[in-house]
């Protein structure tokens, strides 16, 4: 069954960076494009990233381009997001999606834990 | 961007009722090359991430009870949920992928009342 397990969140201060990892099994991931997506604390979802399934093309949210980027790792079935100058604001659940046929985000991860904290 | 709106934040329908949740966008996510509707729909339960219920705005995902539905076009787009069970209590999202940034719409916090 398609699983996507994301690692690599934890307690980071005010302008550091972290990677996020995102392990995929049980597809065909190379074939896909993929999408980070994050949620504040109580709040809503908010879409941050998407790479196409061969790495050629990234897009953004105004509120993390130039901050994040996402990448891939297609031979070893593996989605990054690079968070550089972390805010306060970046505290939340970080969630690697999958874009199924039809442009849909069918496959979701349980979510990592990014704190930005002083 | 596309901005997308929810309405209402929050709904109280009595079991077995119908839940209407509407969503406008900000300009339309109607493709005409392919007639299509760039808009899902999204159900998130506490503590869960969310899951795909509806996608091409009308097209229930395979293992999606069909008491739930999707309609509209362009700008004006509304998810039912028919007969009403205790398991549907969640937040539901809208969201359009007409054109990048994705964006959702803020959500509604669904109850029983």
């Amino acid at each position: 069954q398609v699983q996507l397990v994301e690692s690599g969140g934890g307690v980071i201060q005010p302008g550091k960076s972290l990677r996020l990892s995102c392990a995929a099994s049980g597809f065909s991931f190379s074939r896909y494009g993929m999408h980070w997506v994050r949620q504040a604390p109580g709040k809503g979802l908010e879409w941050l990233a998407a790479i196409w399934y061969d790495g050629s093309n990234e897009y953004y949210a105004t509120s993390v381009k130039g901050r994040f980027t996402i990448s891939r790792d297609n031979p070893k079935n593996t989605l990054f997001l690079q968070m550089n100058s972390l805010r306060l604001e970046d505290t939340a659940v970080y969630y690697c999606v999958r874009e199924g046929d039809d442009s849909k985000l069918d496959r979701w991860g349980q979510g990592s834990l990014v704190t930005v904290s002083p | 961007d596309i901005v997308v709106t929810q309405s209402p934040d929050s709904l109280a329908v009595s079991l077995g009722e119908r839940a209407t949740i509407n969503c406008k966008s900000s300009q339309s996510v109607l493709y005409s090359s392919n007639n299509k509707n760039y808009l899902g729909w999204y159900q998130q339960k506490p503590g869960q991430p969310p899951k795909l219920l509806i996608y091409w705005a009308s097209i229930r995902e395979s293992g999606v009870p069909d008491r739930f539905s999707g309609s509209g076009s362009g700008t004006d787009f509304t998810l039912t949920i028919n007969s009403l069970q205790a398991e549907d209590v969640a937040v539901y999202y809208c969201q359009q992928y007409y054109s990048t940034p994705w964006t959702f719409g803020q959500g509604t916090n669904l109850e029983i009342k």
